[in-house]
């Protein structure tokens, strides 16, 4: 069983901040992870993922994450929030090669000019 | 075509209709998701075809939930005597390969409105 919790449906912060929107997951198996974004009335958009290699991934537009199995975490950062950022990103979980993926429900960043 | 395709892309219905909504992969993607988002809530499975392998119905919430892919082609997902509860933004995403997750992409999804 595999489960996502997002802390913060909503967060905002100021243009050139830093963005940190958090992750955290349980696998009852080693875990694929997975950042996707939303942006209004477009369809989901992977940002990176995590698939057992290095535990620091790199994505799009500037984003990664790192992967800490001691503390079951997978939190998404940017150094500096950019205007264009703000969406809605979806942290996701499934099982090394399977097809099922269990979503969080989802944080809303906002980026205040 | 160069991304998944989802029609309608909004859909309002009376309760108590059937409505399908269509789902059309990117060429060659032997596997196709169906998920569903409501409001304030992460993506739920729904659904998934491989090639043509039975597919994982696990997700469906009801009986008055189908879907139907030929193939590797089009699917459509039907919903029989809609519910408010029914309300939401339904995704389809396709993959090359039953490896899958990491592999989808998703299309823009179609939002059901149930009043």
């Amino acid at each position: 069983a595999q489960s996502v919790t997002q802390l913060g449906s909503h967060v905002s912060v100021s243009e050139g901040a830093l963005v940190l929107l958090r992750c955290n997951y349980s696998s009852s198996v080693p875990p694929y992870l997975f950042w996707y974004v939303q942006y209004p009335n477009q369809g989901l958009q992977l940002l990176l993922k995590y698939t057992s290699a290095a535990t620091l991934v790199k994505g799009i537009n500037g984003f990664e994450a790192e992967f800490k199995k001691s503390e079951t975490s997978f939190h998404l950062t940017k150094p500096s929030a950019h205007m264009s950022d703000a969406a809605e990103y979806f942290c996701a979980v499934s099982g090394a090669g399977s097809y099922q993926l269990t979503f969080g429900k989802g944080t809303k960043l906002s980026v205040i000019p | 075509g160069a991304g998944v395709s989802q029609s309608p892309s909004n859909k309002v219905t009376e309760k108590g209709k059937d409505v399908e909504l269509r789902c059309d992969p990117i060429s060659g993607h032997t596997a196709l998701y169906w998920y569903r988002q409501r409001l304030g809530q992460g993506l739920e499975f729904l659904i998934y075809f491989q090639g043509n392998s039975a597919p994982d119905k696990s997700g469906l919430p009801s009986d008055r939930f189908s879907a139907e892919r030929t193939g590797e082609s089009v699917s459509t997902l039907t919903i029989q005597r809609t519910q408010q509860e029914d309300s939401a933004v339904y995704l389809c995403a396709s993959s090359l390969s039953r490896q899958g997750a990491e592999k989808a992409f998703f299309g823009q999804g179609t939002r059901l409105t149930v009043v």
